[in-house]
């Protein structure tokens, strides 16, 4: 069974202080992804990467920074929270491309909220 | 640009009647799509996938076609489930290892 793992699963942080966000996985997928949900929104892309190494924007990056130190972690900082990053948070891994089952694979979501 | 439409946001149904959540997409890359459900405090999983013109695909019950004609994708089910009642989202994979998800629909199984 695929498996993707999340830390923090609940947070609370100040305004203007420094988020980050813990994604691993043990796919050995090259793909990993960064999602925020929000009602009437549905999961909207953060960040993405191809592989370690690789950080790249998705379609709402503006306050978010991600990293890929290795294949199996990938982390969403937030240098100076606000109030609209309140959200929940899921990180995905998966595989595109020849042969490939297209499926991502979610963790289990962090929820964020900023005071 | 890429884009997912689910129209309704919420479908409430009766236990035993048919189910039906939309979704139209809009591309210019090879098509493929997904159904994913997410029940309460869960993670969202994959339901269904396709990228085949026409072809029926089914799994847990539910079924769905894609139509490239029409850039369509709906959802069915031929009787509902008190445990059906979760969050479906619609998927389009847009090429560059993205994906573009509909903002959801909410389908509620009532007794």
């Amino acid at each position: 069974e695929a498996a993707v793992t999340q830390s923090p699963r609940n947070k609370v942080a100040v305004t203007g202080g420094k988020v980050t966000l813990s994604c691993n996985q043990t796919n050995n997928h090259n793909n990993m992804y960064w999602y925020r949900q929000d009602t009437g929104h549905g999961l909207r892309l953060i960040h993405y990467s191809y592989g370690a190494g690789s950080t790249e924007k998705g379609d709402i990056p503006d306050g978010y920074k991600a990293s890929r130190p290795s294949q199996e972690n990938f982390s969403l900082i937030l240098e100076l929270a606000t109030p609209s990053q309140t959200s929940v948070y899921f990180c995905a891994s998966g595989d595109a491309g020849l042969g490939a089952s297209y499926e991502q694979y979610f963790g289990p979501g962090t929820r964020l909220t900023v005071l | 640009g890429d884009s997912v439409t689910q129209t309704e946001g919420l479908v409430t149904l009766t236990e035993g009647l048919p189910v039906m959540l939309n979704c139209t997409y809009q591309t210019a890359y090879s098509t493929f799509l997904f159904w994913y459900v997410q029940h309460l405090n869960e993670a969202p999983k994959l339901l269904l996938k396709s990228s085949t013109d026409n072809k029926r695909t089914e799994h847990q019950g539910f079924h769905a076609t894609l139509h490239k004609s029409s850039s369509s994708f709906h959802l069915q089910k031929s009787s509902a489930q008190l445990s059906d009642s979760a969050l479906y989202y619609c998927a389009l994979y847009t090429g560059n290892y993205k994906y573009v998800f509909g903002a959801g629909t909410r389908l509620k199984v009532i007794a």
